[in-house]
């Protein structure tokens, strides 16, 4: 299964609101991830099974999706969210990446 | 506040073999499966291998299959990832990560190995 992610770079302001895709190459029901990564960091787990947000999380963060298309939506970007995002398709036999989104400050 | 601290990182030859490991605190260690993820310089992050938290079950990429092992020692609350005859295409940050439903629910903040002559 392939994970393909659009945009992979992202121009945008504080305060506006951001939609990152994930498309799988074939159904994969809401197995699916969020991590946000920063250079020199660890990554961190933002959303998993799709919609749900991992505790901590800022409630701006949002998933959404099941089957084939999800979306990653940041409601209103803050200045610690420019970073580069990743979803991961996950099962026991499978924990594939996209290729990542990079948000930048426009 | 839980921590993986990953080290064994550095500069090695092609062909040369390293042993990263990733030791593992504030949580109850071999309750967790672990995984290790890489990024290559300018790359995305690519899973590498993933092992049960008692052990006995573990999982490699196919394009590190046959050249690396994961492998853990619970006494010491440490995972371990041995690289063998090592590629120029290697050349990463080595990440742990522990699991959680398939998913990875914390991470370190890794260790660089270069691959180069």
């Amino acid at each position: 299964i392939q994970m393909t992610q659009s945009p992979s770079t992202l121009s945008a302001s504080v305060g506006d609101r951001v939609t990152i895709t994930c498309r799988a190459s074939q159904s994969i029901s809401t197995w699916l991830a969020w991590y946000q990564h920063k250079p020199g960091k660890a990554p961190k787990l933002l959303i998993y099974k799709a919609s749900s947000l991992e505790s901590g999380v800022p409630s701006r963060f949002s998933g959404s999706g099941s089957g084939t298309e999800f979306t990653l939506t940041i409601s209103s970007l803050q200045p610690d969210d420019f970073a580069t995002y990743y979803c991961q398709h996950y099962n026991r036999d499978s924990k594939t990446f996209g290729q990542g989104t990079k948000v930048e400050i426009k | 506040e839980e921590q993986l601290v990953e080290s064994g990182g550095g500069l090695v030859q092609p062909g040369e073999s390293v042993t990263l490991s990733c030791e593992a605190s504030k949580f109850t260690f071999e309750n967790y499966a672990m995984s290790w993820v890489r990024q290559a310089p300018g790359k995305g992050l690519e899973w590498v291998a993933t092992i049960s938290g008692s052990g006995d079950k573990s999982d490699l990429a196919d394009s590190v299959k046959g050249r690396f092992t994961v492998s853990r020692d619970n006494s010491r609350n440490t995972l371990y990832l041995q690289l063998n005859s090592l590629r120029v295409e290697d050349t990463a940050i080595y990440f742990c990560a522990r699991n959680w439903r398939y998913y990875q629910d914390f991470w370190g903040q890794g260790t660089l190995v270069t691959v180069s002559s």
